[in-house]
């Protein structure tokens, strides 16, 4: 059964460096997010990305945030400079998009996460 | 704003009986509603997806209502078995984007 990957699995970073999330979405899916978990807190979303372009993002996805389709198959999350409060878990998700004239969006299929943690 | 809210404690029940989470909302007119299982460390698992017309979905053991008067989901297991135990998530979503807003998660121990 098809799969969204992430990786790494784990990131450990310094405060006030870059870092980038990668995600393969499922292959023919149209829709893509990302979401962070902090420990211990609800799911939240960061941003949705469909025909090469943000479509919403959330007050959390500031300018320090960008994501990225660079080839067909991957997704990127970058932060530009890390701070501490971004430690969390980083989820990449996958929705199929159009079926004949509707755009379907609505089931998300979710990566196994990225860990990072900002020292 | 936007506000979701699941059993905020844990429930713990006997194998083989039913659970039943709750999931409330306030301020928000969802056009569908989802339900996803998390086991610790792990990503959130696809379950059940109910839109704003629909009452009731089933699938196998899992049953979910949505009533749109009351804001309300219920999200059933019946026939519990411990391979059940992990967190449950309520979602929310509507527009086009696809955005989700996830409730906190009721956490379920079933005991053998």
């Amino acid at each position: 059964e098809p799969e969204v990957t992430q990786t790494p699995s784990h990131q450990v970073t310094q405060m006030g460096q870059e870092v980038i999330l990668r995600c393969v979405p499922i292959s023919n899916h149209l829709y893509f997010y990302w979401y962070r978990q902090i420990l211990g807190q609800k799911v939240e979303f960061l941003v949705s990305f469909y025909n090469n372009e943000i479509s919403e993002k959330s007050e959390i996805f500031d300018d320090q945030f960008s994501v990225e389709r660079p080839d067909g198959s991957n997704f990127t999350l970058k932060i530009r400079s890390t701070k501490l409060e971004d430690s969390a878990m980083y989820f990449c998700a996958s929705s199929e998009g159009a079926r004949g004239w509707r755009v379907f969006q609505e089931t998300q299929y979710f990566g196994p996460g990225t860990r990072l943690l900002v020292l | 704003s936007q506000k979701i809210e699941q059993n905020s404690e844990a429930l713990n029940i006997q194998e083989g009986k039913t659970a039943t989470l709750t999931c409330n909302y306030t301020n928000y007119s969802p056009a569908y509603l989802q339900w996803y299982r998390q086991d610790p460390g792990r990503g959130p698992v696809f379950l059940l997806l109910i839109r704003e017309n629909e009452k009731e979905k089933r699938k196998e053991r899992l049953k979910v209502t949505f009533d749109t008067t009351l804001k309300q989901s219920l999200f059933h297991i019946t026939a519990s078995q411990p391979a059940d135990s992990a967190t449950y998530l309520c979602a929310l979503g509507s527009g086009n984007t696809g955005k989700l807003i996830f409730g906190q998660g009721t956490t379920l121990q079933v005991k053998p």
